[in-house]
């Protein structure tokens, strides 16, 4: 199965800031990494998908990019919706497997 | 609109038995694969099992296997978790999730609004 390992596992940030979340996988998985945004009570909604393709709706402060075996997601100008937790996914392999998540709170 | 919701959750006793049901709405159910995934309290996500389009194949979490049964009823657009041997770790909200629009890249696009289950004596 693949692992995965997603870091940090919190973020303090400001508005404006930006921050970058790195996803880390056990094997390499080409492009197939998701990446998805968690707000309390909610489900996830998912923000990128093949690594670095941008779901339809998402603003474009968020950007994904990787390869292989290490991903990225980054976020540009946070603005206060933005605080939340972000997992990222592998969908190479079955099972499928996500990060352990990385909460992002405001400093 | 696409569509999926969840029931069946609740507060169960150890060692009971469940079943949480997902329907769905807005597309096509018997076309697609479907997925649960979990998440306890506090905690991350958890994938737990998938059932193919037309129910012949499915695949689940080793830390679920023997323990729970996905399945499905096309013709009710409804797929189903049963969960049976509940121990108090089982506790969580149970999504279930589909890749509607990405199929080429196993992303979830769709998710329900989760049901709660708590095993608790």
């Amino acid at each position: 199965d693949v692992q995965m390992i997603q870091s940090p596992s919190s973020l303090s940030a400001s508005i404006g800031d930006r921050v970058t979340i790195t996803c880390r996988t056990s094997e390499t998985i080409s492009i197939y990494l998701n990446w998805y945004q968690q707000k309390p009570g909610r489900a996830p909604k998912l923000l990128i998908y093949a690594a670095s393709s941008l779901q339809s709706g998402v603003p474009s402060r968020f950007s994904g990019s990787g390869s292989g075996t290490d991903f990225t997601l980054t976020i540009t100008s946070l603005q206060p919706e933005d605080f939340a937790t972000y997992y990222c996914q592998q969908s190479y392999n079955t099972p499928d497997s996500f990060g352990q998540g990385t909460k992002l709170e405001i400093k | 609109q696409v569509q999926l919701v969840e029931s069946g959750g609740g507060v169960v006793q150890p060692g009971r038995s469940l079943r949480l049901s997902c329907a769905a709405s807005g597309f096509t159910f018997s076309a697609y694969a479907m997925h649960w995934v979990r998440q306890a309290p506090g905690k991350g996500l958890e994938w737990l099992a998938i059932i193919s389009h037309d129910g012949s194949s499915r695949y689940y979490a080793e830390s679920v296997k023997g323990q729970f049964t996905i399945s499905r009823d096309n013709s009710k657009n409804t797929v189903f978790l049963q969960v049976d041997s509940l121990r108090v770790e089982d506790t969580a909200v149970y999504y279930c999730t589909t890749v509607h629009e990405y199929r080429g890249w196993g992303a979830f696009d769709i998710w329900g609004q989760g049901t709660m289950l708590t095993v608790s004596s």
